[in-house]
């Protein structure tokens, strides 16, 4: 079975400007959420999708959002970007809602000059 | 409210040494608990998670993590260090959201 995809890997953009990144989750996995890995501030949760809605969201402005396709693909889009929103964003996918493990894709470096 | 508090931001062991990896949590309910490692450029991989049950759980390469509630802590070891186990090691809770520790970047001498 296919893990978590993550497209693009590498991504350079300039300050002002906005960006999408895409997750593909592991087939038959509903929720998908997602995550900034900073070497600063470490893991921090974004949020959280399932069957299309989001079901949780972490402590970020809301130049960051999201959505969740039919299918569980999911995009994420950042608007007026801002230097520090350089980072790694994670994406992570399980079978259902719950407190189950995630299963993580190899994430899109994201790089705002 | 679930943290977890990873104690020690770097590790250091020599090859056939013992690796401790100390995580502490704090959860009002009772927790899932996992540990995650992650390669250079790379995702988070699962190494093992305790749900309830045995206390002891066994992961891949070798981990394992001990679930003790009165100490609130879920410590990660491996008898005997490989130069491949260099890499940085995520303790996390789980509930509504799965929250991570900052992590412990574990280096090993040849």
């Amino acid at each position: 079975k296919a893990g978590v995809t993550q497209t693009p890997r590498y991504l350079i953009k300039t300050r002002g400007q906005q960006v999408t990144l895409s997750c593909s989750p592991i087939s038959g996995h509903r929720s998908v959420s997602w995550y900034q890995q900073t070497p600063g501030q470490g893991l921090q949760f974004l949020f959280e999708y399932f069957s299309e809605t989001q079901r949780n969201k972490g402590n970020f402005p809301g130049r960051f959002s999201g959505r969740q396709f039919s299918n569980s693909r999911s995009e994420m889009n950042v608007s007026t970007l801002e230097l520090g929103d350089s980072a790694l964003y994670l994406c992570a996918s399980t079978p259902d809602r719950g407190r189950n493990e995630q299963y993580f894709g190899p994430g899109t470096r994201l790089t705002v000059t | 409210a679930q943290s977890v508090t990873q104690l020690g931001s770097h590790v250091s062991v020599s090859e056939g040494a013992l690796v401790l990896l100390r995580c502490n949590y704090s959860s009002s309910v009772p927790p899932y608990l996992f540990w995650y490692v992650q390669y250079p450029n790379q995702g988070l991989q699962l190494l093992l998670k305790y749900t309830t049950g045995a206390t002891l759980v066994k992961g891949i390469n070798g981990f394992e993590a001990e679930f003790k509630k009165s100490e609130t802590s879920f410590h990660l070891t491996k008898p005997s260090a490989h130069m491949s186990d260099a890499a940085e090691y995520f303790c996390a809770v789980s509930y509504h959201d799965m929250r991570f520790g900052a992590g412990t970047r574990l280096t090993v001498k040849p």
